[in-house]
Formats: C-alpha cells, structure tokens, sequence
C-alpha cells in the first residue's frame, strides 16, 4: 500500500512569493494534518482536515491556509512569504475518522525562502 | 499551554548498552502518549503508542508511562548504529484536540 506522497519534495521561492504543496494520504485515509518543523521549534501543527472540513487549526498566521478536496487530497497554500517560512512541511494520514494519534507521515517539503 | 518537554540531547550511549529517553507532559487531561523515531532528513516515523500506565515493551523497545508523575520514558535496550536518530515524543489529550509534539532527543550510538 502507497504512503503518503507529497509534493513537490523541495522548493526554493523568494520573499513576497506564494507556495502551494501538496500531499496524497494513504488509500483509504481521509484525514489529513499537516506540520511545520524547523531545528528551532520542532513540530508546529498548522491544521487537521477529514472529510474536506478543517477540524482543527494551529496558531499560525493566515498566510498560511488548507483546504482537501473529496478525494482526500489536500493542499497548503502560504502566501506573501517570509524568511522564517523555511522549514520542512509534512503531512500525515490517519486511517481513522477520529484522530488516534497515530499518524503517518510523508516525507515532506522542504521549503527554502530566500 | 499544553507542552511536551524533552532533553535536546544529545545523548550518546555505547552499542549494546541501554538508552534511555524521557519526556514530561503539561496537560493532565492526555490520555495517549507516542514515540516517533525521525532518522536525519526523514520524516517521523511511529515507533511505540502507550495509553495506560505501567511498561509496553515491543522487541528492543520498552515504554513507560507515569500519569501520575506526567512521564514517559522509552529504553531502547542493545543499542544499534541504526537506532542513532531524533526521538519525539507526544501527547494527545483527546481526539477532538491536536497532537503535542516535544522538540525531540537526538541520540547517537557510539559503535
């Protein structure tokens, strides 16, 4: 069975840009969170879609934004970005509609602001 | 805040010795704990879940969770090269809230 896939797995954008990734979660999966982690703050949890309905969100600022589509797909969009948005994006599936805590997690994107 | 602390390390154990990783949670409320084991430019990977407290051991790996002392410990007995890595821990207070992460131990084994 595939894991989860995200894409694109590196990218390099210049301030002001915006960046969209995205990530497939396991077949069968139809809940979606995603993370920030930097070497300075560790994990960050940004939001936590199932069912295309964000049902929870991290303290981030609203540049930052989700959405999943009914094939569970989801996507991050970061607009106007900033230098301290380098880090690694990952996105983890849960099999479960209600979240068990154990997650699967793509190998992520690393995104590099300049 | 609910917070998951860990020490940054990092530690460095001896193959073959025991290594032993710790974390201390904020929130009394939380009722399951994870180990997620990260190798350098991966992604985390689930390594052990405890929910009750008292030992969960599974292979090399043993977990332990005090709710009362708001602790969990995981040993990794036999230390291998391979086990050489990022180790977070988590806390999930109920399935309506988010996941804590703590910020992770690194540990090396020496060979």
């Amino acid at each position: 069975k595939a894991g989860v896939t995200q894409t694109p797995r590196y990218l390099i954008k210049t301030r002001g840009q915006q960046v969209t990734l995205s990530c497939s979660p396991i077949s069968g999966h139809r809940s979606v969170s995603w993370y920030q982690q930097t070497p300075g703050q560790g994990l960050q949890f940004l939001f936590e879609y199932f069912s295309e309905t964000q049902r929870n969100k991290g303290n981030f600022p609203g540049r930052f934004s989700g959405r999943q589509f009914s094939n569970s797909r989801s996507e991050m969009n970061v607009s106007t970005l900033e230098l301290g948005d380098s880090a690694l994006y990952l996105c983890a599936s849960f099999g479960q509609p209600a979240n068990t805590g154990e997650l699967f997690f793509g190998e992520g994107s690393r995104l590099t602001v300049l | 805040q609910k917070e998951v602390e860990q020490n940054s390390g990092p530690l460095s154990v001896p193959e073959g010795a025991i290594a032993s990783l710790n974390c201390t949670y904020s929130d009394r409320v939380s009722q399951s704990f994870f180990w997620y084991r990260q190798y350098s430019g991966k992604s985390p990977e689930l390594i052990m879940s405890i929910y009750s407290n008292g030992d969960k051991e599974d292979g090399r790996f043993t977990a332990q969770l005090n709710k009362a002392s708001q602790y969990v410990s995981l040993l990794i007995r036999d230390s291998q090269p391979s086990d050489s890595a990022t180790y977070l821990c988590a806390a999930f207070p109920n399935r309506d809230d988010k996941i804590i992460f703590g910020k992770g131990t690194r540990l090396h084994i020496l060979p």
